[in-house]
């Protein structure tokens, strides 16, 4: 059971380029959410999405775009990218049903840098 | 939606028991109160979570007072495995908001 998959686990680009990290869980979750912790800080909220077909913006949604294309998968976009978007992105999925006893199942992280 | 505060940082001995607390002054009737793990280099990952009172299971318990603008996550005799980052987080509804956590350094 592979659980939340994320790919790349590492990348580095140059300012203004775009990339799109991927997110796939097997779960069957669900919620799915996309998280960015930067050195020594806390994990702050970018985009999360509650069903197939819906997004919300959490926290920190400025410079990104999500795709939640199916209930497998959930991808985020950095249409060009800066340096202040250097960070470790980290996906997560819920079991939402209620908003009982949930829990954030993560995948293992995609360190990015951007120059 | 409610914000957390917790200590930056705690030392403590193998063997001992560690209290963690976390105050949530706002929380709402319906927040749910979890608490995470995290190590170097992982995603985090679940550890408990309750409404009120006192919750227990394997590897933590969680005490909550009845006004529950607070909570204390409580480590029984840790080991140097449990030097990691532990987040409180008060979420409603799917909304998972992390705070900065408490560093937990266990020493041998």
């Amino acid at each position: 059971n592979a659980g939340v998959t994320q790919t790349p686990k590492f990348q580095v680009l140059k300012t203004g380029q775009s990339m799109t990290l991927q997110c796939a869980q097997d779960m069957n979750h669900n919620s799915m959410y996309w998280y960015r912790q930067d050195p020594g800080m806390g994990l702050r909220l970018i985009y999360y999405s509650a069903s197939e077909g819906t997004t919300d913006k959490g926290e920190v949604p400025n410079g990104y775009n999500v795709s939640r294309l199916n209930k497998r998968e959930f991808s985020l976009r950095l249409e060009s990218a800066a340096p202040s978007q250097t960070s470790v992105y980290f996906c997560a999925s819920s079991d939402y049903r209620s908003g009982t006893n949930e829990k954030l199942f993560f995948g293992s992280g995609t360190q990015l840098s951007v120059l | 939606l409610a914000k957390t505060t917790q200590p930056i940082s705690m030392d403590s001995y193998e063997g001992q028991e560690v209290n963690i607390t976390c105050s949530h002054n706002n929380i709402a009737t319906n927040d749910y109160i979890t608490w995470y793990q995290q190590f170097p280099s992982q995603g985090p990952r679940f550890i408990i979570q309750g409404y009120k009172t006192k919750v227990t299971n394997e590897v933590a318990s969680l005490f909550i007072p009845a006004d529950r603008k607070s909570s204390t996550l409580s480590l029984p005799r840790v080991s140097l495995s449990d030097t990691a980052v532990y987040y409180c987080l008060v979420y409603n509804f799917n909304k998972f908001y992390f705070g900065s956590g408490t560093k937990l350094n266990v020493k041998p």
